[in-house]
């Protein structure tokens, strides 16, 4: 198993672009998640879903779209980058065992927006 | 808002010594978790703790969770350069029963 895999793995964008990070997981996982981590904060959610066609907001949602067309993929979209936007983004994919989750971390997206 | 506050956010030893980090909060959670992070790489798991009181080991890590399941602490005993990384916990309940993290613990181990 591959995992979870994030992909790219650094981008810098200008600000008022748009792009979306791509997530993929292989475990079969129902539940997936988006995290930034930030120096000192250490990571916020932002989107989750708990499965295929159902998403919700996190901590800080704000300026990022998702969806979840298939249980294996979860992209997050940056609709206008803003600099307020660089990060290390995370994605996550985990199952429920007696509602308690382990979740597998990807190896992370590092983006700058200037 | 949940906060979970990590204490210290730093630390700096000797191969060899022991050390602690805690993991503090206001509010009840209904399981917590310590994950560790390399550079350039996403948290791994290392443990997930359930019960009030509940003590976990795992080789030279101890964890414990707090009998009010608001506080949780890690323990390492005879620290080894390997153990160095970012050390993070995670706090699931309340009324959002999200996945709550603290803010983090550095630790460098010298050899």
């Amino acid at each position: 198993n591959a995992g979870v895999t994030q992909t790219p793995k650094f981008q810098v964008l200008k600000t008022g672009q748009s792009m979306t990070l791509q997530c993929a997981q292989d475990m079969n996982h129902e539940y997936m998640s988006w995290y930034r981590q930030d120096p000192g904060m250490g990571l916020r959610l932002i989107h989750y879903s708990v499965g295929a066609g159902i998403t919700d907001q996190g901590e800080v949602p704000n300026g990022y779209n998702v969806s979840r067309s298939t249980t294996e993929d979860f992209p997050l979209r940056l609709l206008s980058a803003a600099p307020s936007q660089t990060s290390v983004y995370f994605c996550a994919s985990s199952y429920s065992v007696h509602q308690v989750h382990e979740q597998y971390f990807g190896p992370g997206t590092r983006l700058t927006v200037t | 808002t949940q906060l979970l506050e990590q204490s210290p956010q730093f630390l700096s030893i000797q191969e060899g010594e022991n050390l602690t980090v805690y993991c503090n909060s206001s509010s009840v959670f209904s399981s917590l978790q310590w994950y560790r992070q390399e550079p350039g790489e996403g948290p791994v798991l290392l443990v997930t703790v359930v019960t009030g009181g509940e003590v976990k080991k795992l080789k030279r890590l101890t964890f414990q969770f707090g009998d009010a399941r608001k506080d949780s602490s890690l323990h390492i005993t005879a620290a080894q350069p390997g153990d160095t990384g970012l050390y993070l916990c995670a706090g699931k309940g309340g009324a959002t029963n999200k996945l709550i993290f603290g803010t983090g613990t550095l630790l460098a181990v010298q050899p």
